[in-house]
């Protein structure tokens, strides 16, 4: 499930350190905006989502933040594990469409003992 | 695992042969979406369908011929394709229009190749 050969920005981060992964979006009318991970061999796993009437969801070690001013979306995951090294996509829509999610490229995060 | 799967996780074709892939989902799920994770571009929306009727064509070849029989099978009929259509196939699935969650459910993909 990997991308292979896509040459993706990487963020390299020490095991303990929080970590975080930003994306900006582009269509100031997506209302709905979901992260997915995506570990090598595997199709993208839900990890967590946001709707555009609130500006910060916590879940457990990662919390999702919205600018919508700035059309921008961060990920933070704290106390970063080998386990998270993957990567994560953000991914937009309109809850007045039929569920159709835009992706973003994707950011590869390393992890390092 | 995410109730989605799919086979088979590999498939080598030539640009002449005629082969399918298939997702099946366990999940009580009204939508089924294909689509396409390449090298050269994060992943694209192919195909959707809702209660077994296409809803999205996003543009794709005619040498890719979707089809959903039920609400828990899809399937991605391949012929004539090109070197370019090599990438990973990835299957999804979600509660639809009718449902309160628009969170996708994917499976593992097929690795195709296209000699």
């Amino acid at each position: 499930g990997e991308s292979v050969g896509l040459h993706l920005p990487t963020l390299s981060v020490q095991e303990g350190d929080n970590s975080i992964i930003n994306c900006a979006y582009s269509n100031s009318a997506s209302d709905y905006f979901i992260w997915y991970k995506q570990e090598s061999g595997k199709g993208p796993q839900f990890i967590i989502d946001i709707r555009s009437n609130m500006d910060k969801r916590q879940g457990q070690r990662v919390t999702v933040l919205l600018n919508k001013t700035v059309k921008h979306l961060s990920l933070q995951i704290a106390a970063t594990q080998p386990g998270d090294s993957a990567v994560y996509f953000c991914a937009e829509t309109n809850s007045g469409g039929y569920n159709k999610l835009i992706f973003g490229a994707g950011t590869r995060l390393a992890v390092h003992p | 695992e995410t109730g989605v799967t799919q086979t088979p996780r590999h498939l080598v074709m030539g640009m002449t042969n005629k082969k399918s892939l298939k997702c099946e989902q366990h999940l009580g799920h009204n939508a089924m979406y294909w689509y396409k994770q390449s090298a050269k571009k994060p992943l694209e929306l192919m195909f959707v369908y809702n209660f077994k009727e296409q809803t999205e064509n996003n543009s794709v070849p005619s040498r890719f011929s979707p089809e959903c029989p039920n609400s828990s099978h899809l399937f991605l009929h391949l012929h004539t394709l090109q070197p370019e259509d090599s990438a990973l196939y990835l299957c999804a699935s979600s509660q639809g229009l009718a449902g309160a969650s628009y969170e996708q459910y994917f499976g593992p993909g097929t690795r195709l190749t296209v000699t």
